[in-house]
């Protein structure tokens, strides 16, 4: 199976909360990601979280990480109509030379009015 | 925080014939990463670029088909060869720097 799993699609209404969820299978994951790619764009980093933190809040972005169950989350509070795009879950762990990330398949967020 | 050129933008090809991508940064940088995001798919990893010596492939992914050029620390190039429909993707470059990964707004190929 994949590494980084997420569902694929995820329609909120405007102003309501959106939660977009991921598991990963790697426990040796240091660092965990939430990227964002609006349409003809390149990914754009959201936020993320060390693998020894449980929670990371940043304005309207809520991260939850569950190590024990391999579970990653972001929360959106106040979801806008520019929220709408693909989110993309990932992890890394140190290579040695870098950190390279794997990706999930992203999760087309959309909001509609 | 890096900024990543990447060029072109799109372009549409004819199968047979071969694309090279370039990819600037605006600071020097050891490793540079491409990636391929096929519609509906993760992005998956083809190479890493360093300077000085040959890229190094993951797993599917072949110098012959995706060679790669790193003449110095900005800047790499990476060639889809002999071009298929099933190449249509979008190639994107990433650099890595303080365990964020920067991405190149991508380059959207279509192979006809």
């Amino acid at each position: 199976g994949e590494d980084v799993e997420q569902s694929l699609f995820l329609s909120v209404r405007e102003g309501d909360s959106s939660v977009i969820n991921c598991t990963y299978t790697d426990s040796s994951s240091t660092y965990l990601y939430w990227y964002k790619q609006e349409p003809g764009a390149g990914l754009q980093l959201l936020t993320y979280i060390f693998s020894n933190m449980d929670m990371k809040q940043d304005q309207r972005l809520t991260v939850l990480l569950n190590k024990k169950d391999k579970h990653l989350s972001l929360r959106i509070a106040d979801t806008q109509t520019g929220d709408s795009a693909i989110y993309f879950c990932a992890e890394s762990i140190w290579t040695g030379g870098s950190y390279i990330p794997t990706f999930g398949r992203g999760t087309s967020l959309i909001v509609h009015p | 925080s890096a900024v990543i050129s990447q060029k072109p933008s799109r372009d549409i090809c004819q199968r047979g014939t071969s694309l090279t991508i370039q990819c600037q940064v605006d600071s020097q940088v050891t490793m540079m990463f491409w990636y391929r995001q096929q519609p509906g798919q993760s992005l998956t990893l083809i190479a890493t670029a360093n300077q000085g010596s040959e890229a190094t492939y993951e797993s599917g992914f072949v110098i012959d088909k995706f060679p790669i050029s790193r003449p110095n620390l900005t800047f790499s190039t990476l060639t889809v060869s002999n071009m298929s429909p099933e190449d249509s993707s979008i190639y994107l470059c990433s650099v890595e720097s303080v365990a964020e990964a920067f991405f190149g707004q991508g380059t959207r190929l279509t192979v006809v």
